[in-house]
This record gives C-alpha cells, structure tokens and sequence, in this order.
C-alpha cells in the first residue's frame, strides 16, 4: 500500500528559481525521509525528519513537517541543472509493518 | 567507503530462464533491503534480512522468487523461472539503524526478460 504521495508529478523550472515539492501520508508516522534519484542511479538520501520535528535544513534543502496535516514539503532554494531528478518521500509508519513505504515521485526539470 | 555494490547492472534474459541478482552491503550494516522499481508500482519493498536472517518476505511476489544472505557482505535475489512481467530495475540497500532509519541504495540492475 501507498503511503506518501507527492505532488506534484512533475515539476520544470528555470535555473536559480526555487523548487517546492509536496509529500502527503495517511497514517501517524516514526518519520519522514526525502530521497532523490537521477536517471539511471540508485537512490540517494537527503534528509531525515522525526515526528518531533517541524523543519530541518541541509545546504540548499529545507524540509518541513506538519503532522497534524500529515504533510510534508520539500524546498530546494537557487535551483541548478544538477538538481534534475525525480524526488521521492517515503515514510516510516508507527505501527504496521516496519518498513519505508515510498511515494511515486516528483520528476523535476531544472531548465538552464 | 565502496558504498552498496550490486551485479550486473544489467541482464537480458529470455523467459524461462534463471537470473540471479547479486549484492554486497555497505560493510557494518547490519540491514539488507531488496526493492524492485516499476513505472506502473514504483519502489516496492521485496525482502529484507537483519543479520543474515530474513525478516519480512511479504513482499516477494511469488515462489518464482528467491532471496539469500548467507553471510554479511553478500546477498542473492533469484528468479527461477523469469517471466516478462518480472522486468524492472532491483536495487539492493543496506542501513545500520534499521528498517525504517536511513536506506543507501545500491546502482541497481536492470532486468529484461524477453
């Protein structure tokens, strides 16, 4: 079963523009991670946030969660070409199956 | 650090035949993940070991599948017999906090089943 689920789909911006992605679950989560994937590669990990947390950042990546939405977001500030790649949230429920459960994904186009 | 190493990156095979997928962790994790990637079902979870010892298989798809870990530095993922539909990329992934903490994926391996 699916349970995050980003939005939007796809997403094409101009270089140094800032890009926003949206993650959205349906069930009380342990956390919440954001991964990115480039053409062809494996999944790279981004950041992490806890049901704790409202807002972390990491170099050009802030990431914010609101849980009593159930919500998450995913800002990459000054966009650049190498930032094209697909974007994925995936959560970590409290209860059921301990596992990540991966969202279909953001494809974002950085337009030089 | 090599990071998550999976072999081949690459296997066209025909139906019927069997495939067999290889991976090698990220030394000192103690977490093994099998993921297969479709555009139709996106990332799912097959199989995952902790310790060398399989912990949640619910995700195999079907006896046609395999997975073993018979030490901490090498896993296997089978196919026996192939089918088209099993076409797709699998990637290997390793983590040391458990299953729900930070995953490093591997290349992956892209299967084609004629």
């Amino acid at each position: 079963s699916q349970q995050g689920e980003e939005d939007p789909q796809a997403l094409s911006i101009q270089e140094g523009e800032n890009a926003t992605m949206n993650c959205s679950y349906k069930t009380s989560i342990n956390n919440l991670q954001w991964y990115r994937q480039n053409s062809g590669r494996g999944l790279v990990h981004l950041i992490l946030i806890r049901s704790n947390e409202r807002e972390k950042h990491s170099g050009r990546l802030r990431v914010t969660l609101d849980t009593s939405k159930k919500s998450s977001s995913l800002l990459i500030t000054a966009s650049r070409a190498a930032d094209t790649a697909s974007y994925f949230c995936a959560t970590a429920e409290i209860q059921g199956a301990q596992k990540l459960v991966f969202g279909q994904g953001t494809r974002l186009t950085i337009n030089p | 650090d090599a990071g998550v190493i999976q072999s081949p990156r690459h296997e066209v095979t025909e139906m019927g035949q069997e495939v067999t997928l290889r991976c090698k962790p990220i030394s000192g994790h103690d977490y093994l993940f099998w993921y297969r990637q479709t555009m139709m079902r996106g990332l799912e979870l097959l199989i995952y070991f902790n310790n060398n010892v399989p912990i949640d298989d619910s995700g195999m798809p079907e006896d046609r599948f395999s997975a073993k870990m018979p030490n901490a530095s090498f896993s296997t993922l089978k196919i026996q017999p192939s089918e088209p539909r099993d076409s797709a990329v699998y990637f290997c992934a390793s983590s040391l906090g458990g299953p729900r903490e930070t995953q490093y994926f591997g290349p992956g391996t892209r299967l084609l089943v004629l």
